[in-house]
């Protein structure tokens, strides 16, 4: 079957730095997604990558590894604003998109 | 109005009850989804609209029933619920379906309890 990992709930300082993880074994890859959700509020997309490497975006960047089946988003100079959800989803050799189960991140002052 | 909107924010409903949730995009996307969010578990897709057609009825209960008059406007018709139908209800919309990067723009959600 078609599975993604990801830690269930983490928790960081604010002005520090975080990497969560995701893990996937799905049937072909056409792309990962990382979402943010606050609670109460709609999942936003923060970035896709395709190809093998890091992706920058301001505070906020994506790794991937193809052969290992690894991504990473890293959060850096965390703020409270950045206390949410992340959610992490591959699209599979059918672009059927599968989602994890998020990570619930919890920024403490 | 800009995004996607979705109506009610919260529901609670008997069993026996019937209610409609609503969802609308003001994107000019073609594709339009419901997805169930339950507390720790991933996202469960639900049903896909692709320029008004239904492509996509993941093995939903009939008691969820989906309707699309138009790209812009998504329904989805509750009858006769279970209590484990509690849950988020998420509607989201993109512009094409099966694209590699197309990404998906969601609404709020509507937040369902089922006594």
């Amino acid at each position: 079957g078609q599975n993604i990992d990801q830690p269930t709930e983490m928790t960081a300082t604010e002005g520090a730095i975080v990497q969560i993880n995701c893990t996937y074994q799905t049937s072909g890859f056409n792309g990962l997604f990382w979402y943010q959700q606050h609670a109460g509020e709609a999942p936003t997309f923060l970035s896709y990558n395709v190809l093998d490497g890091l992706e920058e975006k301001g505070r906020f960047s994506s790794f991937l590894s193809r052969s290992k089946g690894y991504s990473y988003l890293l959060l850096k100079e965390l703020q409270m604003k950045d206390s949410a959800s992340y959610l992490c989803a591959v699209k599979d050799s059918n672009y059927q998109l599968i989602w994890g189960a998020g990570t619930k991140l919890i920024i403490k002052p | 109005e800009t995004g996607v909107t979705q109506t009610p924010r919260h529901l609670v409903m008997g069993m026996t009850n019937k209610k409609s949730l609503k969802c609308e995009q003001h994107l000019g996307h073609n594709a339009m989804y419901w997805y169930k969010q339950s507390a720790k578990k991933p996202l469960e897709l639900m049903f896909v609209y692709s320029l008004e057609e239904r492509v996509e009825n993941n093995s939903v209960p009939s008691r969820f029933s989906p309707e699309c008059p138009n790209s812009s406007h998504l329904f989805l018709h509750l009858h006769t619920l279970q209590p484990e139908d509690s849950a988020l209800y998420l509607c989201a919309s993109s512009q094409g379906e099966h694209s590699g990067a197309n990404v998906l723009t969601f609404g709020a959600g509507s937040r369902l309890t089922v006594l």
